[in-house]
This record gives structure tokens, C-alpha cells and sequence, in this order.
């Protein structure tokens, strides 16, 4: 059974920065490419990056470009993603989100964590 | 940027058929995906490739994708069907995945 969990969350200053981890089994992670996606509070979906199966393809959505990096380590099975420069609009539910292909394209994600909540206010 | 519409919300009386549609320009020739999401929990990918079912989604949950439109059609549709409900696709010009607004489906 595929398992995504997702941790470091929580509450952070406007400015400053944060490390997201999704631990994944169930899966061979190294095979596939993987995603964040975040849901603002009462608010929709909205993609954030992509990282391809071996490490050297990544997609920032506009928003996040220049803030954010993906990268992940397929000998610990493990997802990230370092938020710096945070702003209260990041404000949202993180969850990160397995893809059947070794590349995000034309692929949906079939499997997602439960999110971690991520909060940057004062 | 591409951009997918999707009506805010849509209701239904238990036992008769919802459609949900996602607008997007010329959406018919990229591969929509579809998820449903309750209150409190992660998506879960209900229809992918237009009109492809995972194992385990009901087959009362069907999809179609031409023109402009793709639709999202629940039949028989039950109290446990309420979400909101999300389509998905790729954007090749920019490289980005972008998901439509969500849809509320309310079973009355």
C-alpha cells in the first residue's frame, strides 16, 4: 500500500523559512516523480512543483519560483521542499503527491499524503 | 497561463445524475484528470485520462472531455458522493499542472 507522509509544518514568521519532508512506502520511490500541491485554508488546489524520478528535471509553479526547491533523496525514500522568503500566502495545507510516470506531464497524481499545515504569520 | 472553470457549486437530489463541468480553451485535446476531496481529508484521483476509473472508484463515476468542456458525470448519486471536486491538467506551453476552482456538490 502506498503511504505518503508529509511533516515539518508549522507556524513561521513572514520572511522566514521552512523545510518540508514526505516519507514515502509502499513504492518503489526512485521510479516516479513526485509533487507538492497546497490548499489555502477554505480555499482550492494549487500546484506548487514538480521533480522528476532522478532528481534532474524540477517545475515551479509562478507563485512559488525563486522561493521554493524541490529535491528529494530516493536512498531515503524521501520528498522535500525548502520554502524561503515565506509570505501569509503561503499559508495552506502542504501535501505531496506521488506521480505514475518518472516524469509530470500529461499524468495525474494517484496517490497523496494527508498534508501538513504550514502557517506564517507574526 | 491555461485556466480551467469550473462551476462553485452544484446540487442534486439522491438517485439522479450530476455533471460537473471544466472549462478550458481547447481543453478536449489535453488529458483531464479528476478528484474528489471531503471535508478534512486528502483528493483522491476518481477519474484520470478523461474517462479512465481507478480500481475501486464506482462505476457510477464516468467522464468525457471534447471542445471546450470536459464533464465529470456522477450517476445515481448517493449522500456519501458529497465533495468538492477538482479537475486537473497539464500545461505544456508553461509547464505547469493547473487545477480548475473546485466544484461543491451538495446531494439535497
Amino acid at each position: 500500500e502506498v503511504q505518503l507522509l508529509e511533516s515539518g509544518g508549522g507556524l513561521v514568521q513572514p520572511g522566514g523559512s521552512l523545510r518540508l519532508s514526505c516519507t514515502a512506502s509502499g513504492f518503489t520511490f526512485s521510479s516516479y516523480a513526485m509533487s507538492w500541491v497546497r490548499q489555502a485554508p477554505g480555499k482550492g488546489l494549487e500546484w506548487v512543483s514538480a521533480i522528476s524520478f532522478s532528481d534532474d528535471t524540477t517545475y515551479y509553479a509562478d507563485s512559488v519560483k525563486g522561493r521554493f526547491t524541490i529535491s528529494r533523496d530516493n536512498s531515503k525514500n524521501r520528498l522535500y521542499l525548502q520554502m524561503n522568503s515565506l509570505r501569509a500566502d503561503d499559508t495552506a495545507v502542504y501535501y505531496c503527491a506521488k506521480d505514475p510516470a518518472t516524469m509530470t506531464t500529461m499524468t495525474p497524481f494517484d496517490s497523496w499524503g494527508q498534508g501538513t499545515l504550514v502557517t506564517v504569520s507574526s | 497561463s491555461y485556466v480551467l472553470t469550473q462551476p462553485p457549486s452544484v446540487s442534486v437530489a439522491p438517485g439522479k445524475t450530476a455533471r460537473i463541468t471544466c472549462g478550458g480553451n481547447n481543453i478536449g485535446f489535453k488529458s483531464v484528470h479528476w478528484y474528489q476531496q471531503k471535508p478534512g481529508q486528502a483528493p483522491v484521483l476518481v477519474i484520470y485520462y478523461d474517462r479512465d476509473r481507478p480500481s475501486g472508484i464506482p462505476e457510477r463515476f464516468s467522464g468525457s472531455n471534447s471542445g471546450n468542456t470536459a464533464t465529470l458525470t456522477i450517476s445515481r448519486v448517493e449522500a456519501g458522493d458529497e465533495a468538492d471536486y477538482y479537475c486537473q491538467v497539464w500545461d505544456s506551453n508553461s509547464d505547469h499542472v493547473v487545477f480548475g476552482g473546485g466544484t461543491k456538490l451538495t446531494v439535497l
